[in-house]
């Protein structure tokens, strides 16, 4: 079985700052996707970025970015530029490689208020 | 651009009767799932659906859960008999052949 660790319950960054989220997860698994969802005060699941484990590179979205370990089983969301808009509920999250359905293992998520 | 829907929004009931939470999918989605989250809790998996039948289930989705696509678009969550722990939001996602699941806006289900 799958499981995703966020072990950062809150944090806080001025606007304009740079943020980190920390994520590790544990798998047995070797083709996977890891995921980085958005939660706001509206409780709509927003998917922010994804990475594909098979995949080197680092997934980069506008501002935001990840820091793939893959041998570390970590998974890192960089938020640049933070804005108001930013404030929500993160939630790591993994889905192995499957042709069946997969379903989501999520992380407990990090609460992330940016303020002025 | 096509969204999950999911109705009601809110959905207050007594402990004990039954509920049934809908959803409307993606139109030529192929895999569907629902997921619950308590209040201040981490979102968990509860059942994913494809090609007419359950592919997999959590130990949550005991037997006072089951699922439905009765018309080839909505896809529905019973709960039979609900008890006070089974208030969350609930979120109907789906998914085509890609590796994004996407997700409706939830039902708050509130077991008085």
């Amino acid at each position: 079985a799958q499981t995703v660790t966020q072990s950062q319950p809150e944090m806080s960054v001025q606007e304009a700052e740079t943020v980190t989220l920390s994520c590790t997860y544990d798998t047995s698994e070797s083709n996977y996707y890891l995921f980085w969802y958005k939660q706001p005060p509206s409780r709509q699941m927003i998917l922010v970025i994804r990475q594909e484990a098979y995949k080197q590179q680092n997934a980069t979205e506008n501002r935001f970015s990840v820091n793939f370990q893959k041998a570390a089983k970590s998974f890192s969301l960089k938020i640049s530029d933070s804005q108001l808009g930013d404030t929500a509920m993160y939630f790591c999250a993994f889905m192995k490689l499957s042709i069946t359905a997969s379903k989501l293992t999520f992380g407990t998520g990090t609460r992330l208020q940016v303020t002025l | 651009e096509p969204e999950v829907t999911q109705t009601p929004s809110h959905q207050v009931t007594q402990m004990g009767q039954e509920v049934i939470l809908r959803c409307v999918p993606i139109s030529n989605h192929l895999y569907f799932y629902w997921y619950r989250q308590i209040l201040g809790q981490k979102v968990e998996f509860l059942v994913s659906f494809y090609n007419n039948e359950i592919s997999e289930k959590s130990e949550i989705f005991d037997d006072q859960f089951s699922v439905e696509r009765p018309d080839g678009s909505n896809f529905t969550l019973k709960i039979r008999s609900t008890k006070l722990e089974d208030s969350a939001m609930y979120f109907c996602a789906s998914r085509d052949r890609g590796n994004e699941q996407f997700f409706g806006p939830g039902t708050r289900l509130t077991v008085l």
